[in-house]
């Protein structure tokens, strides 16, 4: 079955440091994969996507992710961070086949803090 | 304007009444979600319709009846609310089912008291 792991809870960085968050997915087959922000109060806004080809992809407000096949892994990267990106990040991966398509699978999310 | 937009945003209520959430999106997309986010904000997803059609009815109690009467709709209505069905309940919608790339609304906050 397809799962979508978030190891850290919540993490705290300094503004103008950089920041990972980390990803794994159990999945069968070749996913797509995502991550999306929700800031308090927010719905939930796509950051980036992975469907194929190039395995660093660049998204909105200065984001990127990786995907490592070999290490299922799906971590979201940024460089420097600011005080606005304090927000609850979550990974998900989709099904792209069958009855399961559209139905994205989430972690349980990341919720960062920035320090000033 | 809104792309996906929920009303009402805060709904408070008694155990056992029936209740109607309202999702709207003006995306021009065939594909329309609900999700359920907890108070430990997992997400998991409850139905989707692609063109009216009920696609995806994931494991939900049949309290919760979801209705499209068009595909820039998709209403939710639970009956007999319970405590447990406390949660901020999220519209999505997409343009390709293929890939589950989704827009969210802002999310409707449920109190069941």
């Amino acid at each position: 079955a397809q799962s979508v792991t978030q190891p850290d809870i919540h993490i705290t960085v300094s503004e103008g440091a950089s920041l990972e968050l980390r990803c794994n997915y159990s999945y069968g087959a070749t996913p797509y994969l995502f991550w999306y922000v929700q800031s308090p109060g927010q719905g939930l806004q796509l950051l980036l996507k992975y469907f194929s080809g190039d395995t660093l992809v660049q998204g909105i407000k200065g984001f990127e992710a990786e995907f490592k096949r070999s290490q299922s892994s799906f971590n979201l990267r940024k460089p420097s961070v600011h005080w606005s990106d304090a927000a609850e990040y979550f990974c998900a991966v989709g099904s792209n086949y069958g009855g399961s398509q559209g139905n994205l699978i989430f972690g349980k999310g990341t919720k960062l803090s920035v320090k000033p | 304007d809104t792309a996906v937009s929920q009303t009402p945003k805060y709904l408070v209520t008694q155990m056992g009444n029936d209740k109607s959430i309202k999702c709207e999106q003006n995306l021009g997309h065939d594909t329309m979600y609900w999700y359920k986010q907890d108070s430990k904000k997992f997400l998991k997803i409850m139905f989707s319709y692609n063109n009216k059609e009920l696609i995806i009815n994931e494991t939900v109690p049949n309290r919760f009846s979801p209705k499209s009467p068009d595909k820039a709709h998709l209403n939710l209505h639970i009956n007999s609310l319970e405590l447990g069905d406390s949660a901020v309940y999220f519209c999505a919608s997409s343009q390709d089912i293929r890939t589950g790339e989704l827009f969210f609304g802002e999310g409707s906050r449920l109190t069941v008291l």
